[in-house]
């Protein structure tokens, strides 16, 4: 069975930490992809990349940064924790080949910043 | 901002199929609709997609007018586990996913 796993369902912060949000697919995807879930805005595009090293801003960058060392691995990191940050992320994974862009999520992790 | 419409809310009774409705009015030639579902606390679970004709698969059908403006997802049976948040979407293989609100789906016993 595909899948998308996170780090963490659960994150308790305070304001000002960094905060590193990891999440590892064992599909062989070349896509991977940060979202962020709040009540009334839907899931909103943080970053995403297209292969190892490579990353693109999504809709909502700002305050966030990514790495992607290994093709399996990509990780979302909040430099400064800020109460604003504080959502349900949503990490997810593509393969290139697809016609259609049929993303697999993960059981996202639910981030309070105090 | 989403590209797609659909009713913020429906309820279904348990055994009865549910139809879902989706308008994409500005919908191109290349572009799929296709369906997601988020269970409270889940992420999102892909369903079904389509370009131009009527699909079924294993967890529904979906149904494309003529002119490709406007769709139908149908569960045939709904069960309480339907019970979700169902995302329609467009866009082309390459686009970026874009959730608009959804359609929050209620199966009452």
């Amino acid at each position: 069975d595909v899948k998308v796993t996170q780090s963490s369902r659960y994150l308790v912060k305070r304001t000002g930490e960094k905060v590193f949000l990891e999440c590892v697919q064992d599909m062989d995807h070349e896509n991977m992809f940060w979202y962020r879930q709040d009540p009334g805005l839907g899931l909103r595009l943080i970053y995403f990349s297209y292969d190892v090293k490579m990353k693109e801003k999504g809709d909502i960058p700002e305050g966030y940064s990514v790495s992607r060392e290994k093709k399996e691995r990509f990780s979302l990191i909040l430099e400064s924790a800020s109460t604003n940050q504080t959502s349900m992320y949503l990490c997810a994974s593509s393969p290139i080949d697809r016609v259609y862009n049929e993303q697999f999520f993960g059981p996202g992790t639910r981030l309070t910043v105090l | 901002d989403a590209k797609t419409t659909q009713p913020p809310s429906m309820d279904c009774a348990e055994g009865r199929a549910a139809n879902l409705p989706c308008n994409h009015s500005t919908i191109s030639g290349n572009e799929y609709v296709y369906w997601y579902r988020q269970i409270h606390s889940q992420g999102p679970q892909y369903i079904i997609h389509g370009l131009k004709n009527n699909e079924t698969n294993e967890m529904a059908s979906l149904i494309i007018t003529e002119d490709r403006k406007s769709s139908t997802l149908i569960l045939p049976h709904a069960t309480l586990r339907d019970t979700a948040v169902y995302y329609c979407i467009e866009g082309t293989s390459y686009d970026k996913v874009i959730f608009g609100p959804g359609t929050s789906l209620s199966v009452i016993p």
